[in-house]
């Protein structure tokens, strides 16, 4: 059972435009959700992070926002750049689940020139 | 600071042979540790994972096992690969405070398994 979904496998988008990239989840005890990118070959690294008590969040380019209601989640890039190039994976837990998250099938980003 | 380390970063195992793979952080105590795996396309699907030495939770019904023999030591093992075993596994590590803490999990390089 598939909780958290990336309905989009895969995005183009030209430098220097926003990157959206979409989220939702079907689990409404999720409280904590993550963004992480990861390049082939290599661990997913941890980019952002929002707790359900916020609606955004702010990290440089990148932003998180969550819609509690519509259960969905997104992340925001902008401007995009070329080594944004990844694949992109949410990710969400509830709290009292010992750090377990379930994780979306990703979404990759391709930022031409 | 802390860091993880995964190895080995590929291997090609016959069908029936055994598996050990080995992950260790540093820089930390009583970490939470994970195995995930992530098959051709697909997300990451976790294995299992340890809140404590010698404590140790699966998430699915498979062919592997695990082991926390160490603190900030994570070994999976199999007794007998399957066709369907390969994939990529990844180790990843979060501040073990307790069951609630709001903390983004650490994730090694992965190692690349194939099974031939």
């Amino acid at each position: 059972d598939q909780q958290v979904k990336q309905n989009s496998p895969s995005l183009s988008v030209q430098e220097g435009r926003i990157s959206i990239l979409n989220c939702d989840y079907t689990n409404s005890m999720f409280d904590y959700f993550l963004w992480y990118k990861k390049y082939p070959a290599e661990g997913p690294t941890f980019l952002i992070s929002i707790s359900s008590i916020k609606d955004k969040n702010e990290d440089g380019r990148f932003t998180v926002f969550l819609n509690k209601s519509a259960k969905h989640l997104s992340l925001h890039i902008v401007p995009s750049q070329p080594g944004d190039s990844a694949v992109y994976f949410c990710a969400a837990s509830e709290g009292d689940s010992w750090g377990k998250f379930q994780f979306g099938a990703g979404t990759q980003v391709v930022v031409t020139p | 600071s802390q860091t993880i380390h995964q190895w080995p970063a590929t291997l090609v195992q016959p069908v029936g042979s055994p598996l050990s793979l080995e992950c260790t952080v540093e820089g930390t105590s009583n970490p939470n540790l994970y195995w995930y795996r992530q098959a051709a396309g697909r997300g990451l699907q976790l294995l299992f994972y340890s809140v404590g030495i010698g404590q140790i939770s699966s998430e699915v019904p498979q062919n592997l096992s695990a082991s926390r023999p160490q603190d900030r030591q994570f070994i999976l093992s199999s007794k007998k690969l399957l066709l369907s075993d390969s994939g990529f596994y990844l180790c990843a590590w979060k501040q073990g405070t307790g069951s609630g803490s709001n903390q983004p999990q650490h994730f090694g390089d992965g190692t690349r398994l194939s099974i031939l």
